[in-house]
């Protein structure tokens, strides 16, 4: 068991751009979900999967945010014409199922110039 | 709405004092609590868990937490504080197998030598 993996680490991009993040879980473990954490606040819940179906979306994850896990394992978030404001640390973390502790991956740093 | 406050944005003690960070939540009925650790550039650490059963919980590292139903509070402690624990901390809820982690704002502990 390697934990939740996640990369990149850090991301630098200008505004306008897009940008895709990914995040490998835990193996068998059937959650999986998506955080934002600005500095100097808790992560805010954005999204999770149950295997393959997306079964909730915060109102956070506008338009220009879409996530997937296509077969059930690892998981993209992307953002579509980036802006100074998606600047964040973008967690993920996974679990056996719901009401189980989530294990949380390092984060990928996003900067948005 | 359902949220979590942490009251104490930035705590100080010196190495061998004990630590209580608090934690409040409001909820309608009783969510599943958590408390998280974050080292700087590094994911988020699960020290304790509560579900149900005793309200008095153990966690790695030294630490334990208590659940009291009345206060809606559930704060964490811990007799002796190390270099080490340095870091920021999160209280976290989820209410009732919603998938859902709804974290305070955190505090930051920083212990004197």
């Amino acid at each position: 068991d390697t934990g939740v993996s996640q990369n990149p680490r850090h991301k630098i991009t200008k505004r306008g751009q897009n940008v895709t993040f990914r995040c490998d879980p835990i193996s068998e473990h059937n959650r999986l979900y998506w955080y934002r954490q600005t500095l100097g606040q808790g992560p805010e819940f954005l999204t999770y999967f149950q295997n393959e179906a997306q079964l909730e979306k915060s109102r956070l994850l506008s338009d220009r945010f879409s996530a997937e896990r296509p077969k059930g394992s690892f998981s993209t978030l992307e953002i579509q014409r980036t802006e100074q404001g998606d600047s964040a640390m973008y967690l993920c973390a996974s679990s056996p199922v719901g009401g189980e502790t989530q294990y949380f991956g390092p984060g990928t740093r996003l900067l948005v110039l | 709405a359902q949220s979590v406050t942490q009251p104490d944005i930035h705590i100080t003690v010196s190495e061998g004092a004990s630590l209580e960070l608090r934690c409040n939540y409001s909820y309608g009925a009783t969510p599943y609590l958590f408390w998280y650790v974050q080292s700087p550039g590094q994911g988020l650490q699960l020290l304790l868990k509560y579900f149900s059963g005793d309200t008095l919980v153990q966690g790695i590292k030294g630490f334990e937490a208590e659940f009291k139903r009345s206060q809606s509070s559930f704060n964490l402690r811990k007799p002796s504080v190390h270099w080490s624990d340095a870091a920021e901390y999160f209280c976290a809820v989820e209410p009732s197998n919603t998938g859902k982690l709804i974290f305070g704002q955190g505090t930051t502990l920083q212990v004197k030598p």
